[in-house]
């Protein structure tokens, strides 16, 4: 299996702009996160799809962030606009399930570098 | 809530010494335990787990132990190599209060293995 596969890997973007981050979980896998990784605040979950559907999006930072499961196989975070606080990498992360003990399959995250 | 604390890093090792990494949490309910490791430039991997008290997880040669007495789960390592050099996250998950999604980390413990 592939596993977790996100693109772009490194964006560098000037502040205002538009920001789309991809994202394709695992196949079988019916739950998606999606996390943001800084130095200051560690691993924060920002969001989570179970079947495509969006369960908890209490993580967003604010409303210029927005995301979006339209199948299985496919999941985008968009940031509009962009500002250079929201340089961080993030991270998509799929699993079978929620269950106790399940074990969750992280991408290889985007850096992405607002100027 | 759930939290978990980390020995703080930057852990620096000569190969072949042995490792510790401390973790203690506090939880609501009763958690799984994990131990994900992140290699420079990549996303986080799980190392091991365990899902209820005195289970022992094991994966590469590291080790961790649940231990609901002390609510710690160490991780331990005999003789470390250079290729272990990366950042490792404990983490928990719980099944109270319908967010057994939600996966709490810690800050990350940085580990350097010279030659």
């Amino acid at each position: 299996d592939a596993g977790v596969i996100q693109s772009p890997r490194h964006e560098v973007t000037e502040m205002g702009q538009e920001v789309t981050l991809r994202c394709k979980p695992i196949s079988g896998h019916n739950s998606l996160f999606w996390y943001r990784q800084t130095m200051m605040r560690g691993l924060e979950l920002l969001i989570y799809f179970n079947n495509n559907v969006p369960i908890d999006d209490s993580g967003m930072p604010e409303d210029r962030f927005s995301a979006k499961m339209p199948n299985a196989s496919f999941s985008t975070l968009k940031i509009q606009p962009s500002e250079p606080r929201d340089s961080a990498v993030y991270f998509c992360a799929s699993s079978t399930g929620t269950r106790p003990g399940e074990s969750r399959f992280f991408g290889p995250g985007t850096r992405l570098t607002v100027l | 809530g759930n939290s978990v604390t980390q020995m703080e890093g930057p852990v620096t090792l000569s190969e072949e010494a042995f490792l510790t990494i401390n973790c203690t949490y506090t939880a609501t309910g009763y958690p799984s335990l994990f131990w994900y490791v992140q290699y420079p430039g990549e996303g986080l991997q799980l190392l091991l787990k365990a899902t209820k008290a005195d289970d022992k997880g094991s994966n590469k040669g590291f080790e961790a132990t649940y231990r609901k007495e002390t609510t710690s789960f160490h991780l331990e390592k005999g003789s470390v190599q250079v290729s272990d050099s990366a950042v490792y996250f404990c983490a928990l998950s719980t099944n109270s209060g319908g967010s057994n999604y939600k996966l709490t980390f810690g800050k990350g413990t940085l580990l350097t293995v010279n030659p």
